[in-house]
């Protein structure tokens, strides 16, 4: 079945430091891939998404490539701010099908420290 | 104009007890999407609503979980006899259509069960 693996948090960095959160996806067809974002006592948002292989989602700074040949959907940022730190959860939906239901990962904790 | 909306924020029960949590969807949305997501997990798919109907409940955890909507409004998910393994939050996030648009989520009920 679909899937979604993304590296363990927390992840702890200096304000300005250069961010990758890995996300690798096991899926059947061509599934579309989402970031998405949970601030501190908010709920969850849409960060960021691509819907075809080579696409790249990007928002607030942050991108992510749809890399079909090795399956991945990484998060970058070149400079990340104090007001980054959030839980970050890569997520899928398959192509198809009826439920339109999101995979998601574990969620990757990010903490930025000034 | 107005998110989607979850109440309680929190709830603190006994084992054995029945609770029911309540979701507001963005107006005009028709489709509907519960999930869980259990401390130290990623999200956790449970059951979707196009309108009022659930056509597919194998995602629910066990017999003991139901839920419901009416109106293509409100939906309730319902708990008997919680257990304490029931602890978590429980997302809720609405969509346009199955499938199609952006889900949307709310800020989640936070369940306890001692």
């Amino acid at each position: 079945g679909n899937s979604v693996t993304q590296m363990e948090g927390p992840v702890t960095l200096s304000e300005e430091a250069f961010l990758t959160i890995n996300c690798t996806y096991t899926a059947t067809g061509y599934p579309s891939l989402f970031w998405y974002v949970q601030y501190p006592g908010e709920g969850l948002q849409l960060l960021l998404k691509a819907t075809k292989a080579d696409d790249k989602g990007s928002n607030k700074g942050f991108e992510a490539t749809y890399r079909k040949e090795t399956t991945s959907f990484h998060l970058e940022k070149g400079s990340v701010q104090v007001s980054d730190s959030a839980v970050y959860f890569c997520a899928l939906k398959g192509y198809g099908g009826s439920q339109g239901n999101l995979i998601f990962g574990k969620g990757t904790k990010l903490s930025v420290k000034p | 104009g107005a998110g989607v909306s979850q109440s309680p924020s929190n709830k603190v029960t006994e084992k054995g007890k029945d609770v029911e949590l309540r979701c507001d969807p963005i107006s005009g949305h028709t489709a509907l999407y519960w999930y869980r997501q259990r401390l130290g997990q990623g999200l956790e798919f449970l059951i979707y609503f196009q309108g009022n109907s659930a056509p597919d409940k194998s995602g629910l955890p066990s017999d003991r979980f139901s839920a419901e909507r009416t109106g293509e409004s409100v939906s309730t998910l319902t708990i008997q006899r919680t257990q304490q393994e029931d602890s978590a939050v429980y997302l809720c996030a609405s969509s346009l259509e199955v499938g199609r648009g952006e889900q949307f989520f709310g800020p989640g009920t936070r369940l306890t069960v001692l």
